[in-house]
């Protein structure tokens, strides 16, 4: 398995408090991403890293912040929680080797965030 | 935008029978096709990655093709196993920034 190691696992939380999520990896891939998967929307981009401070939005970015100061952390932030925002959460790395990488990405085992 | 589309939501099958599942996509300029597994309450395990440029790719007893210029992809099971039971996701990276966009999935059951 990928080195990948999100935290924390679980977590509840009540509506406008702030939330941070943590990805660690051990692989040193360049890049790293955060999906929220839901019923009836599977999987969707909440945001990306191409590399250290280099970061982009994905389909689904309002409300999330991002930050990567190390190769080996991306941590995502919902700066002010709200009920929408009750998903599950997977990080995913890859190393990227071109236009039309042939890498495939790996994922973490998620993140289930309540927000009541 | 892109969208990826997997036909049937839901699957179920008695064991040792070969199976095949669908996927397609609205936009045929892709880089490459990936396919995944996700048991209940756990991540996204890679199985295949095809390159655009690709017909197919092989591992164990999965096949998974892709026509391009269709906009479709299949993956092929043989012999299923009850320990094939999981939701298996095929997602596509179009853009720049190797950005995945999926498919909602197929629930395979594999009966005894």
């Amino acid at each position: 398995d990928a080195g990948i190691t999100q935290s924390p696992r679980h977590k509840v939380t009540e509506t406008g408090t702030p939330v941070t999520l943590r990805c660690h990896q051990t692989e040193n891939h360049r890049y790293m991403y955060w999906y929220r998967q839901d019923p009836g929307h599977g999987l969707r981009l909440i945001h990306y890293s191409y590399g250290v401070k280099d970061t982009d939005k994905g389909e689904v970015s309002d409300g999330y912040s991002v930050s990567r100061s190390k190769t080996e952390d991306f941590l995502l932030t919902l700066e002010s929680a709200t009920s929408s925002q009750t998903s599950v959460y997977f990080c995913a790395i890859s190393e990227h080797t071109g236009t039309g990488s042939n890498q495939p990405q790996h994922f973490g085992d998620g993140t289930r965030l309540s927000i009541l | 935008k892109q969208e990826v589309t997997q036909i049937p939501a839901a699957l179920s099958v008695p064991e040792g029978e070969n199976l095949v599942l669908n996927c397609s996509f609205t936009d045929s300029a892709i880089y490459n096709l990936q396919w995944f597994r996700q048991d209940p309450g756990k991540g996204l395990t890679s199985l295949l990655l095809i390159q655009s440029s690709q017909r197919e790719q092989t591992s164990g007893r999965l096949n998974a093709s892709l026509d391009k210029s269709s906009g479709r992809s299949t993956l092929y099971i043989a012999a299923s196993q009850p320990g094939d039971s999981a939701t298996y996701l095929c997602a596509v990276i179009t853009g720049g920034g190797n950005k995945l966009t999926f498919g909602t999935g197929t629930q395979l059951k594999v009966e005894l």
